[in-house]
């Protein structure tokens, strides 16, 4: 199993509702990252959580709040949003080897969401 | 802090023929790896190729080439015989050679290049 999955693939929601988005890996990865990508822009990182312990935070609004159950699990926890925070949220996946410096990430297909 | 620049928002080519896709970068850092990742219409982002900034030799895989250049600083991409599933957006990307622990792997991102691939 080589896929990172994610879901929803779409979400519509208001800005007072409390939403998560969901991202799960079966490869053993230790390191799983959290993508923003506005249309027709290159992903900024948001969140970066390696064996499960954030890492990297790249100041990103507290509106966005993740969550690293296990290795296998990355969620974003939404609330309060606002309309400019649609866009695709990509996860990514690595296997987290500190002594590997160019080890490759693995994409999820994105979450598509929609902030009205 | 490194920037990635694409100058070329998109590229049209005919099937079978040879495309060329432009990445210049700045970095003050002597040891990085660069990528190129393709995002088809499906959004997810796939590894394309990838190479080390210490390897004077271009990294290959299969019909994709890269053209490095380390003191000009650019990357560049050639794709041979163009293949309708090559349509897609592709993404240089620049990461520094920094231990994982202190660089987060991050990858830093060009704005995009969009190939259209004419049957």
């Amino acid at each position: 199993d080589t896929e990172v999955t994610q879901t929803p693939k779409h979400l519509v929601m208001g800005m007072t509702n409390k939403k998560s988005l969901k991202c799960e890996q079966h490869m053993g990865h230790r390191a799983m990252y959290w993508y923003k990508q506005k249309a027709k822009k290159p992903p900024e990182l948001m969140f970066v959580y390696s064996y499960e312990k954030l890492s990297i935070n790249e100041s990103v609004p507290s509106r966005f709040s993740p969550e690293c159950p296990n290795s296998s699990l990355l969620n974003l926890h939404l609330h309060a949003l606002q309309p400019e925070d649609s866009a695709l949220y990509l996860c990514a996946s690595s296997p987290g080897d500190k002594d590997r410096m160019n080890e490759k990430l693995f994409f999820g297909s994105g979450t598509q969401l929609s902030v009205l | 802090a490194q920037t990635v620049t694409q100058s070329q928002p998109e590229m049209s080519v005919q099937e079978a023929e040879t495309v060329t896709l432009s990445c210049t970068y700045d970095t003050s850092e002597s040891d990085y790896y660069l990528f190129w990742y393709k995002q088809p219409p499906s959004r997810q982002m796939i590894l394309v190729i990838r190479q080390e900034a210490y390897k004077q030799q271009n990294a290959t895989e299969n019909r994709f080439s890269v053209n490095f250049q380390k003191a000009a600083k650019s990357f560049s991409l050639k794709i041979s015989d163009s293949q309708l599933g090559d349509a897609a957006m592709y993404f240089c990307a620049y990461r520094s050679g920094w231990a994982i622990k202190a660089a987060g792997n991050k990858l830093t991102f060009g704005g995009g290049t969009r190939v259209l691939v004419k049957p």
